[in-house]
């Protein structure tokens, strides 16, 4: 079955410290890749999109993701963390042949302490 | 700015009512989708809709049915809300084609009584 795993519930990072959201897939053929952030009670906002080229891809707000196909992955990163970053982050993958269904992680809720 | 608006933040039904939740896009996209989302079980496709009055069944569509009318309108129609239903529901467009990006609604609260 095709499915995206988040393997972490929470991710604790103090402020200006790097972090890590990370992100696995087992899905067919060549995948697109997405991240999205979710404040709380708000709908899905769009970070940053792999979908072929360069295996480092740049978003909003400074975060970026490396796609890693040997290891089926595709980790959120950011350098410096900020308060503001605290949110939960979902993975998506849309296999190819796919339509155009996304298929979603559980979430990683980010929490930036001071 | 790209807007997809969804009618009720917050609803509170009964057992057994009947419930409409209404998704307007301003994007001309063709794609339109219901997700229904837990804590813990991330996004879950209930249906999605590729064109005017075409739709497809996504993962988990028992007890729900829609309705795609004109363009830029999509509608999850809960028959008969059961308890089990209560969660927040996301609608979400995109454009024709897999590299898109989905563009998210604010979300809607449903408490079901």
């Amino acid at each position: 079955a095709q499915s995206v795993a988040q393997p972490e519930d929470q991710v604790n990072v103090a402020e200006g410290n790097p972090l890590t959201v990370k992100c696995t897939y087992s899905v067919s053929g060549n995948p697109y890749l997405f991240w999205y952030v979710q404040y709380p009670n708000r709908g899905l906002q769009f970070l940053l999109k792999y979908i072929t080229g360069d295996n480092l891809v740049k978003g909003s707000y400074g975060f970026e993701a490396e796609f890693n196909k040997s290891q089926t992955s595709f980790h959120l990163k950011k350098p410096s963390a900020l308060v503001s970053d605290s949110a939960l982050y979902f993975c998506a993958v849309r296999p190819s042949g796919g339509y155009n269904k996304l298929i979603f992680g559980a979430g990683t809720r980010l929490a930036v302490h001071p | 700015d790209v807007k997809v608006t969804q009618s009720s933040r917050y609803l509170v039904k009964r057992t057994g009512e009947k419930v409409f939740l209404e998704c307007v896009q301003d994007m001309d996209h063709e794609n339109m989708f219901w997700y229904r989302q837990d804590p813990g079980l991330g996004l879950r496709l209930i249906y999605f809709s590729y064109d005017v009055k075409m739709k497809e069944k996504g993962d988990i569509p028992e007890g729900y049915s829609v309705s795609r009318e004109k363009k830029e309108r999509f509608s999850l129609i809960l028959e008969s809300a059961s308890t089990n239903q209560t969660s927040m529901y996301l609608c979400a467009s995109s454009s024709q084609g897999a590299t898109g990006e989905l563009f998210f609604g604010e979300g809607s609260r449903l408490t079901v009584l």
